[in-house]
C-alpha cells in the first residue's frame, strides 16, 4: 500500500462546478500536509498547506482529519485556469515530504 | 528574491552513461531534497541533503548519488544510466529540516535513449 494515495481521476467538470478530490495517508506520524498544483510538464508549485482546523483560500477549501487520515481539497466555482493535476502531500518531522500519485483535473468550458 | 534554479533543463544521454544534475536553493534555504518523477506518476523521494550530508535516502540504487557544497547548491549524479531513468527530476528546496512547504525548481527533463 502506498503512503500517500489519491483519487485517481481525471475529473472532467464543466465551468463553475465544484469538484472534491480525496486523499488517504498510512502513516500516522505524519504532522503536516500541503496540496500542490502541478501544470503539464511543469514543476508543482505549493496550492496550500492543510490544518487541522480546516483552511480556506479564495475558492480552495482544505480539511484534515487526523482520525480517519483523510484530507480534503475542495474547488468552488471551477475555472478553465484550474486545470492541472493536485497532488497531496504528508511529512513527518525530519523526514521526507511523501507525495500522493496525483489527481487530475480538466475544467471544460 | 531567487527561487529555486536547476540545470541543464533538458538533457538526451545514452545507456551506461552518467549525468549531472544542478541546483541552487531558493535563498535563505539550507536544505537541498532530489526527486524523480516519471510520466504519470507523483514526485518520488531520492534524497536529501542538509549540512552537506545525505540526510536521508528514498528506495533508489547506489547509482543515485549526490552532493551539497557549502554554498547549500546540490549535485545530483546518476550512474550506467538506465532506459528506465528516463523522468523529470526536480530539486526542492527549504529551511532546515522542518515542516515548512517544499519550493520546486522547474526540473531536469532527462532522456536515456
Amino acid at each position: 500500500r502506498k503512503e500517500v494515495e489519491q483519487d485517481p481521476g481525471p475529473f472532467n467538470v464543466p465551468e463553475g462546478a465544484t469538484v472534491a478530490f480525496n486523499c488517504t495517508y498510512s502513516n500516522s506520524a505524519s504532522q503536516s500536509f500541503f496540496w500542490y498544483r502541478q501544470d503539464c510538464r511543469k514543476e508543482p508549485k505549493l496550492l496550500m498547506s492543510v490544518y487541522s482546523s480546516g483552511n480556506e483560500d479564495g475558492r480552495f477549501t482544505a480539511q484534515l482529519n487526523r482520525a480517519s487520515q483523510y484530507i480534503s481539497l475542495l474547488i468552488r466555482d471551477s475555472k478553465l485556469s484550474d486545470s492541472a493535476t493536485y497532488l497531496c502531500v504528508a511529512n513527518r518531522y525530519g523526514q521526507n515530504f511523501v507525495f500522493g500519485p496525483g489527481t487530475r483535473l480538466s475544467v471544460l468550458p | 528574491d531567487a527561487g529555486v534554479t536547476q540545470s541543464p533543463t533538458h538533457l538526451i544521454k545514452t545507456r551506461g552513461q552518467q549525468v549531472t544534475l544542478r541546483c541552487s536553493p531558493k535563498s535563505g534555504h539550507d536544505t537541498v531534497s532530489w526527486y524523480q518523477q516519471a510520466l504519470g506518476q507523483g514526485p518520488q523521494f531520492i534524497f536529501q541533503y542538509y549540512e552537506e550530508e545525505e540526510r536521508q535516502r528514498g528506495n533508489f540504487p547506489d547509482r543515485f548519488s549526490g552532493h551539497q557544497f557549502p554554498n547549500y547548491s546540490s549535485e545530483l549524479n546518476v550512474n550506467a544510466l538506465l532506459l528506465g531513468d528516463s523522468a523529470l527530476y526536480l530539486c526542492a528546496s527549504s529551511f532546515r529540516q522542518d515542516q515548512s512547504p517544499l519550493h520546486f525548481g522547474n526540473g531536469t527533463r532527462l532522456t536515456v535513449t
